[in-house]
């Protein structure tokens, strides 16, 4: 059964600095992928960055990079420069299957990020 | 281009009710998936519509159903509410050749009293 642990409930970091969200995965399938996703307190799930099983790179998205370790089952995100708008709940999500048959998102319970001045 | 919008926003019902939610997908995309966000915990998906009908299910009970209609909106119904059904329920759409592509819409945060 495919499985998200999220190890960190919360987290602070001074503006500027850069932070890693620590997500590690559990899947017996060899296509899959891994995302990460910000949802301030407003509530809508914003995209932030996507990994595939097959890609040999770590995403990068501007100021989100995703440190991919497949043999250790990790996708932990990398937050440089941080910003006080960064203060957010960030999750980390997976979704099983090829892009056609990848039925649903399983989710981490998430990581507060707090960026204090 | 409109994004996945939901309606309504908020929404108070009493235990024992019935309650519909609904949602419109992203422009282009055929595929409506559902979760439920209890607080402080990630996203549990519900199910999966596309060519109007259910193709994947979570693990809900049938109180938890669905519709999708042929303009690829969708609906979620809760029948015989239980206090424990107090969430933010998200929905989230993809294009059918790409379901790794998927936004969310802002949710409905219900609250059964």
């Amino acid at each position: 059964a495919q499985k998200i642990t999220q190890t960190q409930p919360g987290m602070f970091v001074q503006e500027k600095e850069a932070v890693t969200l620590d997500c590690t995965y559990d899947t017996s399938d060899q296509s899959y992928g891994l995302f990460w996703y910000k949802q301030p307190s407003s509530g809508e799930m914003i995209f932030l960055i996507y990994q595939g099983s097959y890609d040999e790179q770590n995403a990068t998205e501007g100021r989100y990079s995703l440190n991919f370790q497949k043999a250790r089952k990790s996708a932990n995100l990398v937050i440089s420069a941080s910003q006080l708008g960064d203060s957010a709940m960030y999750f980390c999500a997976m979704r099983e299957g090829r892009h056609t048959n990848a039925g649903k998102s399983t989710f981490g319970d998430g990581t507060t990020l707090t960026v204090k001045p | 281009d409109a994004g996945v919008t939901q309606s309504p926003t908020h929404l108070i019902k009493t235990r024992g009710q019935q309650v519909t939610l609904r949602c419109s997908p992203k422009s282009g995309h055929d595929t409506v998936s559902w979760y439920q966000q209890a607080l402080g915990q990630g996203p549990q998906f519900i199910f999966q519509y596309y060519e109007e009908e259910e193709r994947q299910r979570g693990n809900f009970p049938d109180r938890f159903s669905g519709h999708q209609f042929p303009n690829y909106s969708s609906e979620l119904n809760v029948n015989a509410l239980l206090l424990g059904d107090s969430a933010l329920y998200l929905c989230a759409s993809s294009p059918l050749e790409n379901l790794y592509e998927q936004y969310f819409g802002p949710g409905t945060r219900l609250t059964v009293t």
